[in-house]
């Protein structure tokens, strides 16, 4: 069975802090695909990024950062100095196989208060 | 690219009566699309896998008599909710699957609200 599972429901931080959002995952596929969506008050789903089971290299964008490690199953989501714009729900999700079925994770709400 | 749009964004309907979503890709062809729904304050589920020009493929538990689901063209997915109830309130999210397995791309969503 797959799943994604983020212990953290809410997190809550003051603007600049450093936060590490956890993602910890489940598959038996040897090829799978793990994802962070942000999802802001308007509802509308935002693609962060797309990892393959194949490439284990910690990606970075801007303020945002990715450590992907297979030896514990787990695909984090750091944001640097974060802004209440980053304010979201946070998802973590995994396709696994060849199916095209998303699993997603519960979601983390991260609050960043001024 | 890779733009889907959901109408109406937003809707309110009466117990009882049916309530159609359209889920569009606009700059390419889906021959797959997805239907999500989200409660409040929960994840994202999927209720269906939809294929153009063949039946829909339901997730466990979810009553495909209820929510009627066509996708008549590659650029087109309509989501049909029947006899609508208030337990039927939510967000309604459609994908549209791009060229690869791992390719979704998300519309707007549609807040229903059953009265």
């Amino acid at each position: 069975a797959q799943k994604v599972t983020q212990a953290q429901t809410e997190i809550s931080v003051v603007e600049k802090e450093d936060v590490t959002l956890d993602c910890v995952y489940e598959t038996r596929d040897t090829t799978y695909y793990l994802f962070w969506y942000k999802q802001p008050p308007s509802g509308e789903l935002v693609f962060l990024i797309r990892r393959n089971s194949f490439d284990e290299q910690n990606e970075i964008s801007g303020r945002y950062s990715w450590n992907f490690q297979k030896s514990t199953s787990s695909f984090n989501f750091t944001i640097t100095a974060s802004q209440v714009v980053d304010s979201a729900v946070y998802f973590c999700a995994l396709i696994g196989g060849a199916t095209n079925k998303l699993i997603f994770g519960t979601g983390t709400l991260l609050a960043v208060q001024p | 690219g890779a733009v889907v749009s959901q109408h109406p964004s937003w809707v309110i309907c009466k117990s009882g009566t049916s309530v159609k979503i359209e889920c569009r890709s606009l700059d390419f062809q889906a021959t797959t699309m997805f239907w999500y729904r989200q409660f409040p304050k929960q994840s994202l589920m999927l209720m269906a896998t939809s294929n153009e020009g063949s039946k829909a493929t339901y997730e466990q538990g979810v009553e495909k008599d209820k929510f009627l689901i066509n996708h008549a063209s590659l650029t087109l997915s309509t989501l049909t909710v029947t006899s609508a109830h208030p337990e039927d309130s939510s967000f309604y999210i459609c994908s549209a699957g791009g060229t690869a397995t791992y390719e979704q791309y998300f519309g707007p969503g549609t807040r229903l609200t059953v009265t």
